[in-house]
């Protein structure tokens, strides 16, 4: 039973356009969020996280939002560049303790020039 | 400062052999995590550690294991190497929990067994 689904495994953006990246999660203990990118034959490296506290975060191009009544974030890239093609990894934590992190499956996104 | 390393990057296993993937990290980081990756889902956990001589289990630990003698190094033991293995294995380490903190990742080892 995944805790963490991101249902779309694929997206495709124009170049310059927004890019929206959905994760849902089933369990309200989850209060730490993080985006994770991945490129071909590289290992994950971290994007940016929004903590329950918050509804926003920002960082540069990068904005997650986080709506917890619906149990959903989302990942929104402004505007987006080809650079950005890459598998995009939302993961929760805070369940019982923040040891550790569950991830969702990945959606890979391309950004079309 | 190399970060995150793993070796080898590729192997192939006989099912019942053995093999260690090694990782190591260079940023004294107390936090270390092994996780594998199958098509299309995400990373599991496998085992991981808040430092040496403390290892705990993850998600997926069922064939494999795990010493963590010094800071630097955590080494992932596979004995009776099965089909199921076939995977992508990370190694990542982080300063402090993961939950709340970025972990960094190796480049990952990818590994068969036939």
């Amino acid at each position: 039973d995944q805790q963490v689904k991101q249902n779309s495994p694929s997206l495709s953006v124009q170049e310059g356009r927004i890019s929206i990246l959905n994760c849902d999660y089933t369990n309200s203990m989850f209060d730490y969020f993080l985006w994770y990118k991945k490129y071909p034959a590289e290992g994950p490296t971290f994007l940016i996280s929004i903590s329950s506290i918050k509804d926003k975060n920002e960082d540069g191009r990068f904005t997650v939002f986080l709506n917890k009544s619906a149990k959903h974030l989302s990942l929104h890239i402004v505007p987006s560049q080809p650079g950005d093609s890459a598998v995009y990894f939302c993961a929760a934590s805070g369940e019982t303790s923040y040891d550790k992190v569950i991830f969702g499956p990945g959606t890979s996104l391309s950004v079309i020039p | 400062n190399a970060g995150v390393t793993q070796t080898p990057k590729f192997r192939i296993l006989k099912i019942g052999q053995s093999m260690t993937l090694q990782c190591a990290q260079d940023m004294n980081h107390n936090y270390m995590y092994w996780y594998r990756q199958d098509p299309g889902m995400g990373l599991k956990l496998i085992y991981y550690s808040v430092g040496a001589g403390i290892t705990d289990k993850g998600e997926v630990p069922n064939g494999y294991n795990v010493s963590r003698s010094t800071t630097e190094d955590f080494p992932l033991r596979l004995e009776l190497a099965a089909p199921s293995q076939t995977s992508v294995y990370f190694c990542a380490s982080s300063k402090g929990l993961a939950g709340g903190n970025e972990q960094f990742f190796g480049p990952g080892t990818r590994l068969t067994v036939l």
